[in-house]
Order: structure tokens, then sequence, then C-alpha cells
């Protein structure tokens, strides 16, 4: 269990361009979760995926945002035409449904964006 | 729609000493879950201690535990014998029906040598 991982940790960009950032889960979770952390504030919930299913989406998520889970691994969040709004930390968040108890989400280590 | 409230923007604690960081919460639901994060600067975020809304007693992680008010939702972590590396900002969440957390603010927490 080697735990969340996220790539890039960060990334700067300009305004306008496309930006995709990867989220590996923990290998037998399968619900994943994207978050959205800017300065000062705590993470806000934007997408969640069991398996392969993008089950909800927040209002956050405009349609500027898209993110998928092929085959239920790892998952991408892409944002296109990048404004400036849209720097934050963007946390990734895994868990395992089914068994008995509360279902924890473990977090992996953030994507900081810059957009200048 | 549920909300998770921290009060308290920032709290200081001298070293070896014990520290309550509050949380308050609404929900209609009755059955839900609480957590408390720890976010070290440049960090993830690690799972401090959890609490199941049916169960009475109070989590307890080492130096870690919760007063947990289920009439006044109300969910406090108190740190015991604070140390240097508890030094961090720690963020209460809720997570009900919808598998999404709430997150509160945050409070940073420093600690003094």
């Amino acid at each position: 269990d080697t735990g969340v991982s996220q790539d890039p940790r960060h990334k700067i960009t300009k305004r306008g361009q496309n930006v995709t950032f990867r989220c590996d889960p923990i290998s037998e979770h399968n619900r994943l979760y994207w978050y959205r952390q800017t300065l000062g504030q705590g993470p806000e919930f934007l997408t969640y995926f069991q398996n392969e299913a993008q089950l909800e989406k927040s209002r956050l998520l405009s349609d500027r945002f898209s993110a998928e889970r092929p085959k239920g691994s790892f998952s991408t969040l892409e944002i296109q035409r990048t404004e400036q709004g849209d720097s934050a930390m963007y946390l990734c968040a895994s868990s395992i449904s089914g068994l008995a108890g509360v279902e924890t989400q473990y977090f992996g280590p953030g994507t900081r964006l810059l957009v200048l | 729609a549920q909300t998770v409230t921290q009060s308290q923007p920032e709290m200081s604690v001298q070293e070896a000493e014990t520290v309550t960081l509050s949380c308050t919460y609404d929900t209609s639901e009755s059955d839900y879950y609480l957590f408390w994060y720890k976010q070290p600067p440049s960090r993830q975020m690690i799972l401090v201690i959890r609490q199941e809304a049916y169960k009475q007693q109070n989590a307890t992680e080492n130096r870690f535990s919760v007063n947990f008010q289920k009439a006044a939702k109300s969910f406090s972590l108190k740190i015991s014998d604070s140390q240097l590396g508890d030094a961090a900002m720690y963020f209460c969440a809720f997570l009900g029906g919808t598998y999404k957390y709430i997150f509160g603010t945050g409070t940073r927490l420093k600690v003094l040598a």
C-alpha cells in the first residue's frame, strides 16, 4: 500500500491553456474523489467515481472541467481554457466501499495549480 | 444542506500542554460520521481521528480525543501533551449519506517551544 499519489505536484500555466492532473488511488479502493482547496479554506468537493462511473458532480465543476476514471483505476482531471480563478490545490482521495463501519477517505498530496 | 463551522482560525499551545479545537455542524441526518484531519504545511492531509454518530463513546487515539455532543452538534478535538510535530492546519469534516466530505475552514495550530 503506497498511498494515494498525484502528478504533477505543481503546475504553472498561462491563462487559456489546458492542464491535466492524474491521481492514482490506493490499489484496492473502488471510490475516488476530487476536491479543490483554495488558500485559507477547507477542501470543497468536485466529483466522485465508484469504479469507472462518475456518480456525482458539484456545481463547482463548470463545463471547462472534465474528469475520467477509465477502467476504474487512475483518474484524470482536465481543466480547459484555464482562468486565474482556477488557481488552487486539487486534492484526490480514495476509499473502499462495502466494508462494515465508517468509510474513511485517504488523501493524496495534491496538485497545486497556478494560472498566470 | 450540511455545514461545518470551525470558529477558531488560529490557536496556540505550549509544548506539553493541552489544547481543544472546536467544531460545530448542522445536519438533519441521524446517521453520519465526523472526522478530524491534520494538514501539515506543504504536506498531505492525514486522518487524526473519526467518530461514528451512533456511538455514544467518544473516540480516542493516543494523545488525541474528541468530545462528541450529538444533541448540540458539537465535535471538538483535544490534543494532550502537545508536540512540535502537531503544528498544522486541522480540518473538521462531516460525512453523511452522500459520500462526500463537508469540511470546515480549518484551525491553524501553533505549538510553542
